[in-house]
């Protein structure tokens, strides 16, 4: 079945640095590919979706990247503020045709003033 | 656009009673999805519902756990008997594609 590994330690960086967090897969490569922000007591929210089809993604800040021959999926800010600290989240759809995503347990970033 | 509506937010109960977990999915959403995270496992899919019909139950724990989807606008998530092991954020979510899941601020179950 298919396994999601994101880093599971906190990334702590300086505003105004780029971020760069990594999701990687182990089995099949996905049609679509996900990111998520959780922030505390709240539930995911929907980021960008990337095809496998497509190399690189952008919106406003956010650039996403999709390596099919790494299993690898990159998620980068740039430019952080402290108000993009959250966890973040990846999700891989379980198959062809299918609603079902496969979430990776998230990485926690924080952006120090 | 009030999103995704769920309730209670916060549940604490006995090890043995029944719990029952509520959502209201956006209007128009064809797909109806129940997650539970934990920091151990993260999040998971529990099941998921295309216009009203369970398509893929096989994250459902056990026995004890049970779901149904009456209506468009309206699911439930049932415990029975709850365990201590099922504490945990419970997170409803709905879709109209294959695309973006909007999920609801979720259900915190305490099982003492």
């Amino acid at each position: 079945s298919q396994k999601i590994e994101q880093n599971s330690e906190a990334l702590n960086i300086q505003e105004g640095k780029t971020a760069t967090l990594t999701c990687n897969y182990t089995n099949y490569s996905p049609a679509y590919l996900q990111w998520y922000r959780q922030d505390p007591g709240r539930g995911p929210v929907f980021l960008l979706l990337i095809r496998e089809n497509e190399k690189e993604k952008r919106k406003e800040r956010l650039k996403v990247t999709f390596d099919t021959t790494l299993k690898q999926s990159l998620f980068h800010i740039t430019a952080s503020q402290p108000a993009d600290s959250a966890t973040y989240l990846c999700a891989l759809d379980a198959g062809s045709g299918t609603y079902k995503y496969i979430f990776g347990t998230g990485t926690r970033l924080k952006v120090l003033a | 656009d009030a999103g995704v509506i769920q309730s209670p937010r916060h549940e604490v109960t006995e090890m043995g009673q029944e719990v029952t977990l509520r959502c209201k999915p956006i209007s128009g959403h064809n797909s109806l999805f129940w997650y539970r995270q934990t920091m151990m496992r993260g999040l998971e899919l529990l099941i998921y519902f295309n216009n009203n019909v369970p398509i893929d139950d096989s994250g459902m724990p056990e026995d004890r756990f049970s779901a149904k989807m009456p209506n468009a606008s309206f699911s439930t998530l049932k415990i029975q008997p709850s365990e201590p092991r099922d504490s945990a954020v419970y997170f409803c979510a709905s879709s109209s594609s294959t695309d973006t899941q909007y999920f609801g601020p979720g259900t915190r179950l305490t099982v003492l």
